[in-house]
């Protein structure tokens, strides 16, 4: 059984700090990540995905991937209350399945 | 464009009616999906078309029946619902096998109530 775990939160942040969201993944031969990011009552929003080991910077948004300790994690700098919503995480594993394994998701709230 | 569209946008249907979900895109994506969300829960996989080919039917109840026309559209026809069907219907698409990415493109969904 693939899992993919994330604490649910909510995780509260101030405006301006940054929020680091975590996700752990069991099948070691994953072999690419997704953030998804979910407002209340919206559907989920591809917002960065990656393959490599390392960084991966677009914008305010940092993945970070260590496929030797299994997890990836989603930086957000300078949080803004719009960035208010749930992350989801996906995982795509090894062998010939191409659909991924969605974590439960962390609600981030950040306040003014 | 990564654009998937979904109609309609809310739906209220009795228990005795007969609807359909209907959803499209055109980025060339060989893999379409249908989801089901209830609140602070994730998607979860219903259904899955590759290459216009029914791969994966998530031991879902008959009462929702998936269709694919072809590689741009995906419907998903419901009868008989019960209350508890009411949840957030999602579509998506993806790369199919041996495209290449996988990641999923998710259209805005369907808000789905059953009386």
């Amino acid at each position: 059984q693939k899992e993919v775990e994330q604490n649910s939160g909510p995780l509260s942040v101030p405006e301006g700090a940054i929020a680091s969201l975590n996700c752990t993944y069991s099948d070691r031969g994953s072999q690419s990540f997704f953030w998804y990011r979910q407002y209340s009552g919206k559907s989920p929003e591809l917002i960065m995905f990656i393959y490599s080991n390392g960084d991966k910077e677009d914008g305010r948004f940092t993945a970070q991937l260590n496929k030797a300790s299994q997890y990836v994690s989603l930086l957000i700098r300078d949080s803004q209350p719009s960035d208010s919503a749930t992350y989801l995480c996906a995982v795509k594993g090894s062998g010939g399945s191409y659909i991924p394994t969605f974590g439960r998701g962390t609600s981030l709230i950040v306040h003014p | 464009d990564t654009e998937v569209t979904q109609t309609p946008k809310h739906l209220v249907m009795g228990m005795t009616n007969k609807k359909s979900l209907k959803c499209e895109q055109h980025m060339g994506h060989r893999a379409m999906y249908w989801y089901k969300q209830k609140a602070k829960k994730p998607p979860e996989l219903m259904f899955v078309y590759s290459y216009e080919k029914l791969s994966i039917n998530e031991s879902v109840p008959s009462r929702f029946s998936p269709e694919c026309p072809n590689s741009s559209l995906l419907n998903l026809h419901l009868h008989a619902l019960q209350p508890e069907d009411s949840a957030l219907y999602l579509c998506a698409s993806s790369q199919g096998p041996g495209q290449g990415t996988y990641e999923q493109y998710f259209g805005p969904g369907t808000r789905l109530t059953v009386t």
